[in-house]
């Protein structure tokens, strides 16, 4: 069973509008969540956290919510650019400490001029 | 730093040969995470170890898989005999536990068992 789940697997979207990439979970122990940013032939790479004390997170163009009642987050970007084109993946984890991150299927974010 | 190192980038093989992937974690990272990413399951993590120690490898698929970590500075993983369904791509990642979650990913290793 997914304990994340992103449900979109592409998202278009143009440029300069606002990107909303959903995320959701199962696991009620989660306490932090990440997004990550992945471009083809290279790694993830760490894009914004949220621990689950707060809300919201704010980081430039990029803003994570995270609703604990309905167990779901979503990563806005805006405005969104060009180079925002990638695949988009929702993490969790549970515990406090470097328990591994449980990682949905990911959401292809294609961000046309 | 150079990041973590993962090698060989390609590889394509034949079924039932042996396949071994690398890799080199950031130095000073206490973590290590091997992760398989495929069109229909996503990014599944395999195994990891802290402090060189396996932890968890209740992800790794079947005994053909195998992992180790000798030091702190090389991990490794096999598939001996290889099939056509461990075409993926392969990825280590490494983390510091000082609190942030977290982990830095390597360039991957994309598998293609013929």
């Amino acid at each position: 069973d997914q304990q994340v789940k992103q449900n979109s697997p592409s998202l278009s979207v143009q440029e300069g509008r606002i990107s909303i990439l959903n995320c959701d979970y199962t696991n009620s122990m989660f306490d932090y969540f990440l997004w990550y940013k992945k471009y083809p032939a290279e790694g993830p790479t760490f894009l914004i956290s949220i621990s689950s004390i707060k809300d919201k997170n704010e980081d430039g163009r990029f803003t994570v919510f995270l609703n604990k009642s309905a167990k779901h987050l979503s990563l806005h970007i805006v405005p969104s650019q060009p180079g925002d084109s990638a695949v988009y993946f929702c993490a969790a984890s549970s515990n406090s400490g470097n328990t591994p991150l449980v990682f949905g299927k990911g959401t292809r974010l294609s961000v046309i001029a | 730093d150079a990041g973590v190192i993962q090698s060989p980038r390609h590889e394509v093989t034949e079924m039932g040969q042996e396949v071994t992937l690398r890799c080199k974690p950031i130095s000073g990272h206490d973590y290590l995470f091997w992760y398989r990413q495929t069109m229909m399951r996503g990014l599944e993590l395999l195994i990891y170890f802290n402090n060189n120690v396996p932890i968890d490898d209740s992800g790794m698929p079947e005994d053909r898989f195998s992992a180790k970590m000798p030091n702190a500075s090389f991990s490794t993983l096999k598939i001996q005999p290889s099939e056509p369904r461990d075409s993926a791509v392969y990825f280590c990642a490494s983390s510091l536990y000082d609190g942030s979650y977290e982990q830095y990913f390597g360039p991957g290793t994309r598998l293609t068992v013929t």
